[in-house]
């Protein structure tokens, strides 16, 4: 079972470069996120989708865009790479959210970015 | 202001000790969950808590949700090198309810 499914594994961007982070999960589930994770701080919230075509700000979406174009798809787009990107970055999808009291959050790998 | 204090922030221990660590809040939540995190690993859901009071195992991992729903703990006991990572507490909050994380308590269990 693949589960949830991040690409790149690993990149390195020059300041002022865009790239597109990938998530896939295959378990039909409505609601996936997209945190970053730095020493010290924890997992933040960057952007979140409760379904497919709908996008919500998280606690620090500044210089990131996302698209929830498919439902099994969440996108986090950087469109000018600043070295405060740097970090490792987690996509994550749960079944559901809201007020439901079970929802189990299924992570990816991470991406490791590093910004130059 | 944190929603979840977890402490402590970090923590190094022997094989076969006893530790606890805690998530606290000054807020009331309808659950909790305690994720665990492995080096270059993303989380793993271990337990979701959901009645005050409550008490769940895990082999040797004893998760506890306070009576008044603001806290938990975890209890591990003769902790084992494997048992070494970032230890997560989670709710779900936000105006849609999106998972919201503590900062973690990072453990490492020497042998």
């Amino acid at each position: 079972n693949a589960g949830v499914t991040q690409t790149p594994k690993f990149r390195v961007l020059k300041t002022g470069q865009s790239m597109t982070l990938l998530c896939a999960q295959d378990m039909n589930h409505e609601y996936m996120y997209w945190y970053r994770q730095d020493p010290g701080m924890g997992l933040r919230l960057i952007h979140y989708s409760v379904g497919e075509g709908t996008t919500a700000k998280g606690e620090v979406p500044d210089g990131y865009n996302v698209s929830r174009l498919k439902k099994q798809n969440f996108l986090l787009g950087l469109e000018s790479a600043a070295p405060s990107q740097t970090s490792v970055y987690f996509c994550a999808s749960s079944y559901s959210g809201g007020t439901e009291r079970y929802t189990e959050a299924f992570f990816g790998q991470g991406t490791r970015l590093t910004v130059v | 202001t944190q929603l979840l204090e977890q402490s402590p922030q970090f923590l190094s221990i022997q094989e076969g000790e006893n530790l606890t660590v805690y998530c606290n809040s000054s807020s009331v939540f309808s659950s909790l969950q305690w994720y665990r995190q492995e080096p270059g690993e993303g989380p793993v859901l271990l337990v979701t808590v959901v009645t005050g009071g409550e008490v769940k195992k895990l082999k040797r991992l004893t998760f506890q949700f306070g009576d008044a729903r603001k806290d938990s703990s975890l209890h591990i006991t003769a902790a084992q090198p494997g048992d070494t990572g970032l230890y997560l507490c989670a709710i779900l909050g936000g105006s849609q309810g999106n998972l919201i994380f503590g900062k973690g308590t990072k453990l490492s269990v020497k042998p």
